[in-house]
């Protein structure tokens, strides 16, 4: 069971918005602005898409960005392409002697 | 554009040693703040932090793995490997090796990483 909880799968047509959380503890997402946001198609290096909440590294598209409220850190996807179907995975720093902790994963399909 | 890649034994007996490279393109390993580390997912699971080596040496390993991992480095390559010992299947998993950017107060996020390598424990 990861450290945080993701939904295992997300939907949505082309063109359409959707939201994928991100929820931990006190002790990690909602004590730190350490939280990352990783897209992975199978094969390829997962790649970094959002860092500290909510900053896009250079290259990465304006569809993507991050939010955090309380315990729970958001990425959303606006615009929804084909080429955005792929796992992503949230990552936060930690207070606990395990340093760093990932989510479980969601699987994005455009339908 | 800085680019990883995982290397070594695909198979591995249950009870031995999981050895693998990383080699980094582009850039010292020996340089700069940066943290390389390794990370898995197991099938169908989500990721897992095994450790890092910093580029001044020092090591630190996720406390579930700790007693089995060796994180090192050889900086005349440009590699960093891992050892991983008295393996068992749950250690079956997709290892990849991935750039940490962090600082003295805290780690920020991993902003390069390799595509991975599927590790199978097996007789």
């Amino acid at each position: 069971q990861s450290a945080l909880t993701q939904p295992a799968s997300v939907s949505g047509s082309p063109g359409q918005s959707i939201t994928i959380s991100c929820t931990g503890t006190s002790s990690d997402v909602g004590a730190y602005n350490y939280v990352s946001w990783y897209q992975h198609h199978p094969g390829k290096a997962p790649k970094l898409m959002i860092y500290e909440v909510n900053i896009r590294p250079s290259g990465v598209s304006n569809r993507f960005s991050g939010s955090k409220s309380g315990n729970t850190a958001s990425l959303t996807i606006s615009g929804l392409q084909a080429e955005d179907e792929a796992d992503y995975y949230c990552s936060s720093y930690t207070s606990s002697t395990t340093l760093v902790v990932f989510g479980g994963g969601t699987e994005v399909t455009v339908l | 554009q800085v680019q990883l890649q995982e290397s070594g034994p695909g198979l591995v007996k249950p009870s031995q040693t999981l050895s693998l490279t990383c080699s980094v393109s582009v850039g010292s390993i020996n340089s700069g703040g940066y943290y390389w580390s390794w990370i898995r997912r197991h099938p169908g699971k989500g990721l897992e932090w095994i450790g890092y080596i910093h580029y001044t040496g020092n090591t630190y390993y996720n406390p579930s793995l700790k007693s089995r991992v060796t994180i090192s480095a050889d900086t005349s390559s440009n590699q960093f490997s891992l050892k991983l010992t008295s393996v068992t299947a749950a250690d079956t998993a997709v290892y990849h090796c991935a750039r940490l950017i962090g600082y003295s107060y805290g780690l920020d996020y991993f902003d390069y990483w390799g595509q991975g390598t599927l590790v199978t424990v097996s007789s």
